[in-house]
């Protein structure tokens, strides 16, 4: 039971070009929708995070654009850089609840 | 200097052994978590504890057991009925009264 799907897998982008990864989920009581950047040989970290009462949350270079009607989420990272290359994980969860991950996206950002 | 301390870094495993990869953490977190991640691979989750003395399965407990003694500690021990446990080990944990997680710096297995 997937309840979180994360595409696309894989994505290449050229420095300075805008990287989106999408997340759609099943269950409409999710009420908190953060994305985890992890680098290699390292824990995923928290990058950003919204709840469903507002459509866009933007840090820095980092977007999170919320369509809740559509149960859909994405993240934008402007101006990508090559310390960007990650992997990012969506995520979702309901109350104080564990954390239900998407499969991840590998971003390799090239000079 | 708060956070999660997983260790050891790397652990080497003979075939048949049980090995025990520890997680401690000093955020006062409530909730504790392990996950198992293949290469390329997402995040499966292996077992959580929620409270001290209580843990459920998660979706790939099998081979795969834990304790919770204390709030702090949430050890992990891949048993030899685990046929394939050569894989990255992350802990993590949440609070009562917050959203998220907190993950370790994690611990890569390797059967030899």
């Amino acid at each position: 039971q997937q309840q979180v799907k994360q595409s696309p897998q894989s994505l290449i982008v050229q420095k300075g070009g805008i990287s989106i990864i999408n997340c759609a989920y099943e269950n409409t009581a999710f009420d908190y929708f953060p994305w985890y950047q992890q680098f290699p040989g390292k824990g995923p970290a928290l990058l950003i995070a919204i709840r469903p009462d507002v459509s866009e949350k933007k840090e820095g270079r980092f977007t999170i654009s919320f369509n809740k009607s559509a149960k859909q989420f994405s993240l934008h990272i402007m101006d990508s850089q090559p310390g960007d290359s990650a992997t990012y994980f969506c995520a979702v969860t309901g109350g104080y609840n564990k954390l239900i991950f998407g499969a991840g996206t590998r971003l390799a950002v090239h000079p | 200097d708060g956070g999660i301390t997983q260790s050891p870094k790397y652990l080497f495993r003979k075939e048949g052994q049980n090995v025990t990869l520890s997680c401690e953490q000093n955020l006062n977190h409530d909730a504790m978590y392990w996950y198992r991640q293949d290469p390329g691979q997402g995040l499966r989750l292996i077992y959580y504890s929620q409270i001290v003395n209580d843990f459920q399965k998660g979706d790939i407990a099998e081979g795969y057991s834990v304790s919770r003694e204390k709030k702090e500690s949430f050890p992990l021990t891949v048993t030899s009925a685990q046929k394939n446990p050569t894989a990255f080990y992350l802990c993590a944990t949440s609070g009562a009264q917050t959203y998220g997680y907190t993950f370790g710096s994690g611990t890569r297995l390797t059967v030899v």
